[in-house]
């Protein structure tokens, strides 16, 4: 089955790079996700990377996708106070159907 | 162009009773998908519909259902609420598998907190 693995919170200070990092298990995922949610709100859609792929840059956002690994990360360059919120890394398997595996959520804290 | 809305953004109900979300999808998608959000946990996926039929459902019981309609929104019901249903029930709508780069892509609503009392 599929599972996503997070670890729950990272810390960093202002202006520093953050790299949030997460596992999952399905071999056959096609997409990879990253989801921002800021208190009481839904979810955002920052960033994916196809399974072919092994790393894309959007502005200050890096996505590094290592597939022998299972293993996606999450650069952020230049951490604002405005990137605080939880951060999820997500799967979509190639089963047909558009079934996303959410982990559990990375909670980052910028500090001023 | 407005995204994915829901309805109702905040409700109470008590051990026992039934409950209907709604959800409208963006403009131009047609698969909508339900997760359900417990507090400090990542969404859960519930059931997806395309095409007015359920095409997908996760690990739910059968108290979960759904509907959609003709215009692509749709329903999620829960009957004999558990105190264990309160959560963000969240609503995702999408283009339909193949149907291009766009149907990779899940547009998320703010969501419906549930509290069951």
């Amino acid at each position: 089955g599929e599972d996503v693995e997070q670890s729950l919170f990272l810390s960093v200070r202002e202006g520093d790079s953050s790299v949030i990092n997460c596992t999952y298990t399905d071999s056959s995922s096609t997409y990879l996700y990253w989801y921002k949610q800021e208190p009481g709100a839904g979810l955002q859609l920052l960033t994916y990377i196809f399974s072919n792929m092994d790393m894309k840059q959007d502005q200050r956002l890096t996505v590094l996708l290592n597939k022998k690994d299972k293993h996606l990360s999450l650069r952020i360059a230049d951490t604002q106070t405005g990137d605080s919120a939880i951060y999820f890394c997500a799967e979509m398997n190639s089963g047909g159907y558009q079934k996303v595996t959410f982990g559990t959520g990375t909670k980052l804290q910028v500090i001023p | 162009d407005a995204g994915v809305t829901q309805s109702p953004t905040h409700l109470i109900k008590t051990r026992g009773q039934q409950v209907t979300l709604r959800c409208s999808p963006k403009s131009g998608h047609d698969t909508v998908s339900w997760y359900q959000q417990a507090l400090g946990q990542g969404p859960q996926f519930i059931f997806q519909y395309y095409e007015e039929e359920e095409r997908q459902r996760g690990n739910f019981p059968d108290r979960f259902s759904g509907h959609q309609f003709p215009n692509y929104s749709s329903e999620l019901n829960v009957n004999a609420l558990l105190l264990g249903d309160s959560a963000l029930y969240l609503c995702a709508s999408s283009l339909a598998a193949g149907a291009g780069s766009g149907a990779n892509v899940l547009t998320f609503g703010a969501g419906s907190r549930l509290t069951v009392l």
